[in-house]
């Protein structure tokens, strides 16, 4: 069964730091690109990074560029979200997805995690 | 950045009701465009890709078309579960963006 678990999220204050993790399984990891996809409480949802499969290429969006990095270990199969810098408006539920199509960095997402919540708040 | 329109942000629907929901990019996509449903609590799920393509176990009774900036999904006869969020995406280009949500509800 093709499935993605995320951990790692919790309540942090204003400028903390918070590292998310995503163990894959039931698939070739290292063949797909994957993303992190967030969605604020109450709201839609928010494309925020993407990795290649191989690790060499990275994509931001710009509200989280400069503050959060997106890694991945093919060895672990697994995906890495380190968040710094944390404001108010990053508190949402964080998804891990895969692609649709082996190699496409920017795609449709066909599995996503349960998600994990991040909570930034004093 | 694409930015992506949904239409219309709710509706009220009865079961064995024809439903369309619209989703207009800012610039032609190609076709490269995804929905999903999400229901409360829940991950969001992939309905339909490639503005047409219907996700593997996805019943027929969802379809999408359109092409260029305009593209629609179609739930041919309403059913119980059906009653959730939908969301397009666009994957044209980096960043790929989503519209805002069509919630159907039950009339």
């Amino acid at each position: 069964e093709v499935q993605l678990v995320e951990s790692g999220g919790g309540l942090v204050q204003p400028g903390g730091s918070l590292r998310l993790s995503c163990a894959a399984s039931g698939f070739t990891f290292s063949s797909y690109a994957m993303s992190w996809v967030r969605q604020a409480p109450g709201k839609g949802l928010e494309w925020v990074s993407a990795i290649s499969g191989s690790g060499g290429s990275t994509y931001y969006a710009d509200s989280v560029k400069g503050r959060f990095t997106i890694s991945r270990d093919n060895s672990k199969n697994t995906l890495y979200l380190q968040m710094n810098s944390l404001r108010a408006e990053d508190t949402a539920v964080y998804y891990c997805v895969k692609v649709v199509v082996i190699n496409n960095p920017i795609d449709a997402f066909d599995i996503w995690g349960q998600g994990t919540m991040v909570t930034v708040s004093s | 950045d694409i930015q992506m329109t949904q239409s219309p942000s709710s509706l009220s629907a009865s079961v064995g009701d024809r439903v369309t929901i619209t989703c207009r990019a800012s610039q032609g996509i190609s076709n490269s465009l995804a929905w999903y449903q999400q229901k409360p609590g829940k991950a969001p799920k992939l309905l339909l890709y490639a503005a047409s393509r219907l996700e593997s176990g996805v019943p027929s009774r969802f379809s999408g078309s359109g092409s260029g900036t305009d593209y629609t999904l179609t739930i041919s006869s309403l059913q119980p579960e059906d009653f959730a969020t939908y969301y397009c995406q666009h994957y044209y280009s980096t960043p790929p963006t989503f519209g805002q949500g069509t919630k159907v509800e039950i009339k």
